[in-house]
């Protein structure tokens, strides 16, 4: 079946540790994104990307960095210059790019915790 | 960046129906209007979108004003599975502006 993967589901972390998410998807979608989601909360664009080997930052990229080697992957590092990175990270897709109609593929999430 | 407001929260009984608010008055020409619902600890999923007309789809309608500056979500019949928070978003060339929200309960 046709979806988008994220691993791990959960996550622990100590504080300094770089860590990073893994975002897949089989859909043939062009564009991907990464959201933030604090409990209670919207959700926070970190990341996007349009085209492999091409991303821009979101509202929220300092402490973050990402790589589209290959269109179906789009892994999402959280350094240490996170301050505050315990937070439910999602990864989206999109069919086309450049549009006000593609309808958004969310994965399932990865929850991290800071300890 | 344009925004959405909703109220934090609703309720409905089950197999009622549901109008859900969402207030944009600084929509732009070019801005689609997306619904999406979230149950907890899960991915967002989409419900539906428009621009200017009213939208059906199978799992719901969309109202929207004839000067775009609000909408309305319309689930027909509500159900249990129903109960998530639903956002109301503005699409604008692949950036979706996610706000807080609202909790939709449905009671039994």
């Amino acid at each position: 079946d046709g979806g988008i993967t994220q691993s791990p589901k959960y996550l622990f972390r100590k504080e300094g540790q770089n860590v990073t998410l893994s975002c897949e998807q089989n859909l043939n979608h062009d564009a991907m994104y990464w959201y933030r989601q604090d409990p209670g909360q919207g959700l926070r664009l970190i990341y996007y990307s349009q085209i492999v080997n091409d991303f821009q930052k979101g509202d929220i990229a300092e402490g973050y960095s990402v790589s589209r080697e290959k269109k179906e992957s789009f892994p999402l590092t959280v350094t240490s210059a996170q301050k505050n990175p315990t937070a439910f990270y999602l990864c989206a897709s999109q069919k086309r790019k450049q549009t006000n109609t593609g309808e958004l593929f969310f994965g399932e999430g990865s929850r991290l915790t800071v300890l | 960046d344009a925004k959405t407001t909703q109220p934090n929260s609703m309720e409905s009984n089950e197999e009622e129906p549901v109008h859900l608010p969402c207030n944009h008055s600084t929509i732009s020409g070019t801005d689609y209007i997306h619904w999406y619902r979230q149950l907890p600890s899960q991915g967002p999923e989409y419900v539906i979108h428009g621009l200017t007309s009213n939208v059906n789809n199978r799992m719901a309608s969309l109202a929207i004003a004839e000067d775009r500056k609000s909408s309305t979500l319309i689930l027909h019949r509500a159900t249990l599975r129903d109960a998530a928070v639903y956002y109301c978003i503005l699409n604008n060339f692949n950036k979706f502006y996610f706000g807080s929200g609202t909790k939709l309960n449905v009671k039994p």
